[in-house]
């Protein structure tokens, strides 16, 4: 069984400063990673993804992530954040194989930027 | 329009009646899930869908039911409605292609059981 944790369920921060969302998971089989970001009364859009290759993987609005395998993580960063990154984000990851493209979520990370 | 939609964005209705969520998409995505997201639960999977008249259950799927007459369309009954299933239904759907799992959100459905 696949599991994700997002290790921070609320992260405030101040506008143009570096940010940080953590998430780790657990897996028996090699996986996919995504990072999506929901703004509010809207679903859910995708930010990056680890499929493959380079471990540094770069997204929309500035936002890149490392896969990290040896410590499970996928963290979520971005250098110098904006007011309208506030938004609530989550990590999930997809087994592959015979997973039928399934994704199994984070609980969710809701980051606040103030101005 | 192309994408993915869901129908009605807002329903309010009572305890004991049936309702049902409507899905719609436009890419021919093989693969259609729903999920419900409550506060401290992210999204959980209730159902998904890898073709037409292929279904199965997902981590919550107590109390729903589903149906996939055609590829496009993916529709969420739940056929006595209570209050524990207020709360905010997302659909998706994803080619399922090889290496690239990821998945387009619709709107979603805010569902309010009285």
């Amino acid at each position: 069984a696949q599991s994700v944790t997002q290790l921070d369920s609320q992260v405030p921060v101040f506008e143009e400063a570096p940010v940080e969302l953590r998430c780790n998971y657990s897996s028996s089989v090699s996986v996919y990673l995504f990072w999506y970001v929901q703004y509010p009364n809207q679903g859910l859009q995708l930010l990056l993804k680890y499929l493959s290759g380079s471990t540094l993987v770069k997204g929309i609005n500035g936002f890149e992530a490392e896969f990290n395998k040896s410590q499970t993580s996928f963290h979520l960063r971005k250098p110098s954040v904006h007011i309208s990154d506030t938004a609530e984000y989550f990590c999930a990851l997809n087994a592959g194989g015979t997973s039928y493209g399934k994704l199994t979520f984070g609980q969710g990370t809701i980051l606040t930027v103030h101005p | 329009d192309a994408g993915i939609t869901q129908s009605p964005r807002y329903k309010i209705t009572e305890t004991g009646r049936q309702v049902t969520l409507m899905c719609h998409q436009t890419w021919s995505h093989s693969y259609m899930f729903w999920y419900r997201q409550d506060l401290g639960h992210g999204l959980r999977l209730i159902y998904y869908s890898a073709a037409a008249d292929i279904t199965d259950k997902g981590e919550v799927p107590d109390g729903y039911v589903v149906s996939r007459s055609k590829t496009e369309n993916f529709p969420l009954t739940l056929e006595s409605a209570t209050r524990s299933q207020t709360s905010v239904y997302f659909c998706a759907s994803t080619s399922g292609t090889p290496f690239n799992y990821e998945q387009y959100f619709g709107p979603g459905t805010r569902l309010t059981v009285t």
